[in-house]
């Protein structure tokens, strides 16, 4: 499979746990970028890497959300202390350089349910 | 103001029959834009790219009017496939920014 990959496809947490998950993109994309989904809205942008640095950050991603990746290839986002409001789908996406004139491809992403 | 704004819907329409919608950006200085289509409960798919010139691909035809700043997307002799939601999406600028979605149900 050349798409993009995303484990776990879902998880269920209780409150104040931590969480990881793993994206696997496109291996010739150097751009990788985490997305969250949530019920009648459109994915919102929380960060991206080229290669291995983290180039952006949206105020979304509070201080409990840390994602790494740390050799180019795989990324990992980390929640710490899950809280109800970070119920949602998790998406990881990656591209060939910019996203100009290409779009991005998604993998199949997580979906996160705190309770 | 969110960056991408889209007409939610649902448009309801028979098969065979033509739908169009739009969406408005707010940035200015976006250069790259596009129609991502999304089924129930499934990561989005590049449906097509907008170029400034209009563009189709098959029954699809997008158009983008930059003084406006909206992106439009019209769907010919409607599939039941069609069904789906349609996410307007623009660059901004390393990153693409997604409206909320227009959902479209196309009935026998």
């Amino acid at each position: 499979d050349t798409g993009v990959s995303q484990n776990p496809r879902h998880k269920i947490t209780k409150r104040g746990q931590n969480v990881t998950f793993r994206c696997d993109p496109i291996s010739e994309h150097n751009r990788l970028y985490w997305y969250r989904q949530t019920l009648g809205q459109g994915p919102e942008f929380l960060t991206y890497f080229q290669n291995e640095a983290q180039l952006e950050k949206s105020r979304l991603l509070s201080d409990r959300f840390s994602a790494e990746r740390p050799k180019g290839s795989f990324s990992t986002l980390e929640i710490q202390r899950t809280e109800q409001g970070d119920s949602a789908m998790y998406l990881c996406a990656s591209s060939l350089g910019g996203s100009g004139g290409y779009g991005y491809t998604f993998g199949s992403g997580t979906r996160l349910t705190v309770v | 103001r969110k960056e991408v704004e889209q007409d939610p819907g649902p448009f309801n329409v028979p098969e065979g029959a033509t739908v169009a919608f739009n969406c408005t950006y707010s940035n200015s200085a976006s250069q790259s834009f596009f129609w991502y289509r999304q089924d129930c409960r499934k990561e989005p798919k590049l449906l097509m790219s907008v170029y400034s010139s209009g563009n189709e691909d098959g029954r699809f035809t997008a158009q983008l009017n930059r003084a406006s700043q909206y992106i439009s997307l019209l769907i010919r002799d409607s599939k039941l496939s069609d069904s789906a939601t349609y996410l307007c999406v623009v660059n901004n600028p390393n990153k693409l920014s997604f409206g909320a979605g227009t959902t479209v149900t196309v009935r026998a």
